[in-house]
């Protein structure tokens, strides 16, 4: 089946960039997607990638998706205190309209 | 655009006692939603897509005479926890599938029930 994998841990300094990884199996999702989990809240969608795209740049997010290696990352620039929450990624299921769930990276920002 | 809501956000229950768990997309129409449970410090875990005017369709090993699901109307879907044991406990997201808006398939989700099972 599919298996979304991200790294659990990410500390970076405030007004640095973050860049948060993604690997997927399976290469047949149309869109690709990140959220963000702020703690005890649901998911906000924060941006996604159609697949035929390589970049998708929206303010301080940048995307960027390598079919080839089915690795997909998030970018966020002048990462903010206010950054500092859970991001997963996701992917749509083969067929259906499910979505995979990454591990979710939990980035932490110091001040 | 494209919002979605839940409804309580909170609840504490007694063990052996039936929660109702409410989601609604308040700006669009979901023929689809989908019910998660995430555990904490983990990934959201899908339990059953809701569809509507038809049974929900429940993933391996969550059992659906337990978690009742009901999608009445193209805004609304409930999850009924049946009998609720503290194992049951567990913070409780749905989404609801966008057709026709920028970016299709897209879901949006609700902000979360934590329930409580005492």
């Amino acid at each position: 089946g599919e298996d979304v994998e991200q790294s659990l841990f990410l500390s970076v300094r405030e007004g640095d960039s973050s860049v948060i990884n993604c690997t997927y199996t399976d290469s047949s999702s149309t869109y690709l997607y990140w959220y963000k989990q702020e703690p005890g809240a649901g998911l906000q969608l924060l941006t996604y990638i159609f697949s035929n795209m390589d970049m998708k740049q929206d303010q301080r997010l940048t995307v960027l998706l390598n079919k080839k290696d089915k690795h997909l990352s998030l970018r966020i620039a002048d990462t903010q205190t206010g950054d500092s929450a859970i991001y997963f990624c996701a992917v749509i299921l083969s067929g259906t309209y499910k979505y995979i769930f990454g591990t979710g990276t939990r980035l932490k920002v110091l001040a | 655009g494209a919002v979605v809501s839940q409804h309580p956000s909170r609840v504490i229950c007694k063990s052996g006692t039936s929660v109702k768990i409410e989601c609604r997309s308040l700006d669009f129409q979901a023929t689809t939603m989908f019910w998660y449970r995430q555990f904490p410090k983990q990934s959201l875990m899908l339990m059953a897509t809701s569809n509507e005017g038809s049974k929900a369709t429940y993933e391996q090993g969550v059992e659906k005479d337990k978690f009742l699901i009901n999608h009445a109307s193209l805004t609304l879907s409930t999850l009924t926890v049946t009998s609720a044991h503290p194992e049951d406990s567990s913070f409780y997201i749905c989404s609801a599938r966008a057709q026709g808006q920028k970016g299709t398939d897209t879901q949006y989700f609700g902000p979360g029930t934590r329930l409580t099972v005492l």
